[in-house]
């Protein structure tokens, strides 16, 4: 079974501070992990991939396969970081998102 | 390029209509999707093509149907509308699927009501 748990429904930190969205998930196969944001009025757009072990947008994100997750991190949140994030730990299933308020 | 593009952007349906959600994309992609997404909810995946011909259900098929004639297209079809199925619904187009770790590219959604 697939199943992806985003324990935050929103999530509020003041400008500057560290930020942590968390990602727990349970899958068969071999897991691709995804993270996706939506800005305001904007479409779902993917965020960073697991795969590239990238950092966008100062985000960076670290699978631990032990305890199967995939938080996502951001050491000093931005106002412009205000959006839903959605973990994806395959190409087709997602979380049910946790929407980040960052406070002036 | 105009990417993934979706009609309507919004819809209203009396209880037993019947509609077809449009989505078109124009890069090539081998790859679509149809998700919906219900209130505090993640996007469960409806149906998914990988290729022109090529069809098969996701988590949530039922009550809907699928076709995929061309590359660029593939329309959802509501049969007889439920309010169960009052959702946004997302079509998504990737390069690829599979184990390939392949970025989805969304469109804006359609907001639908079925009363």
């Amino acid at each position: 079974a697939q199943r992806v748990t985003q324990p935050e429904k929103l999530l509020s930190v003041l400008k500057g501070a560290p930020v942590e969205l968390k990602c727990n998930y349970s899958y068969s196969g071999s897991p691709e992990l995804f993270w996706y944001v939506q800005y305001s009025r904007q479409r779902l757009q993917l965020l960073l991939r697991h795969i590239s072990r990238e950092s966008i947008k100062g985000f960076t994100a670290d699978l631990n396969k032990g305890e199967t997750s995939f938080h996502l991190k951001k050491p000093f949140a931005q106002e412009e970081d205000s959006a839903m994030y959605y973990c994806a730990p395959a190409e087709e299933v997602f979380g049910p998102g946790t929407r980040l308020s960052v406070l002036p | 390029n105009a990417g993934v593009t979706q009609t309507p952007k919004f819809r209203i349906l009396k209880i037993g209509q019947s509609m077809t959600l449009q989505c078109t994309q124009d890069m090539n992609h081998n790859y679509m999707y149809w998700y919906r997404q219900d209130p505090g909810m993640g996007l469960k995946l409806i149906y998914y093509s990988v290729g022109a011909g090529i069809t098969d259900k996701g988590e949530v098929p039922n009550g809907y149907n699928v076709s995929r004639s061309t590359t660029e297209d593939f329309p959802l079809r509501l049969e007889l509308a439920a309010p169960s199925q009052t959702s946004v619904y997302f079509c998504a187009s990737s390069y690829g699927g599979g184990a390939g770790s392949y970025e989805q590219y969304f469109g804006p959604g359609t907001r639908l009501t079925v009363t």
